[in-house]
């Protein structure tokens, strides 16, 4: 069973670049999340969608954009790299909003 | 919004030590999870409790819920190597919400 599928695992970006972190389950879970996480401070909300065309914002959504066109992808877009969004991204998906299955995650430099 | 705090922020133990994680809410506790992530990993499920005076064990790892207290306490018992890690507690901001997460305890232990 594959179940959350993160890619890249490692990524170096030019400050002001564009790059999109992929996501993709294969448990038909309805409930996709998008989480940061920075050293000591646990893992922040970024995005989060209840199902295929519906998205929302989580505690810390400036700077990034996403799309849920199907069940199975939920892909996180950064149109301007800035350092600040030098972290390690998580993504995990649930079936009933409770127990979530999480990725292995992308780490993500900005230069 | 509701804030998580766990204590200590980090742990060093010697093995076959038991040892104590707490995880304190700012507002009243829903579903509350812990988490394992070894370092460099993704979270690994460890368990959700979900009424006041819950406890839940899985091999030497024990979870307690005190409603009151707005806290939920880990426990292990006898620690092993295979322990060492990155303890995280989340919470539901609400029944069935999307969950929000502690800043994470880094456990050591010492052969």
């Amino acid at each position: 069973n594959a179940g959350v599928t993160q890619t890249p695992k490692f990524r170096i970006l030019k400050i002001g670049q564009s790059m999109t972190l992929q996501c993709t389950q294969d448990m038909n879970h309805n409930y996709m999340y998008w989480y940061r996480q920075d050293p000591g401070m646990g893992l922040k909300l970024i995005y989060y969608s209840v199902g295929a065309g519906i998205t929302d914002k989580g505690e810390v959504p400036n700077g990034y954009n996403v799309s849920r066109s199907t069940t199975e992808d939920f892909p996180l877009r950064l149109e301007l790299a800035a350092p600040s969004q030098t972290s390690v991204y998580f993504c995990a998906s649930s079936r009933s909003q409770r127990g979530y299955t999480f990725g292995s995650g992308t780490r993500l430099t900005v230069v | 919004s509701q804030e998580l705090e766990q204590s200590p922020q980090s742990l060093i133990v010697q093995e076959g030590k038991n040892l104590t994680i707490n995880c304190t809410s700012s507002k009243t506790l829903y579903g509350l999870y812990w988490y394992k992530q070894k370092y460099g990993e993704g979270l690994i499920f460890l368990m959700m409790l979900q009424k006041g005076g819950e406890e839940k064990s899985h091999e030497k790892i024990t979870a307690k819920l005190d409603e009151k207290k707005q806290q939920s306490s880990l426990h292990i018992t006898a620690s092993q190597p295979s322990h060492a890690g990155i303890y995280l507690c989340g919470a539901e901001e609400t029944s069935y919400d999307k969950v929000i997460f502690g800043p994470g305890t880094s456990l050591s232990v010492i052969p």
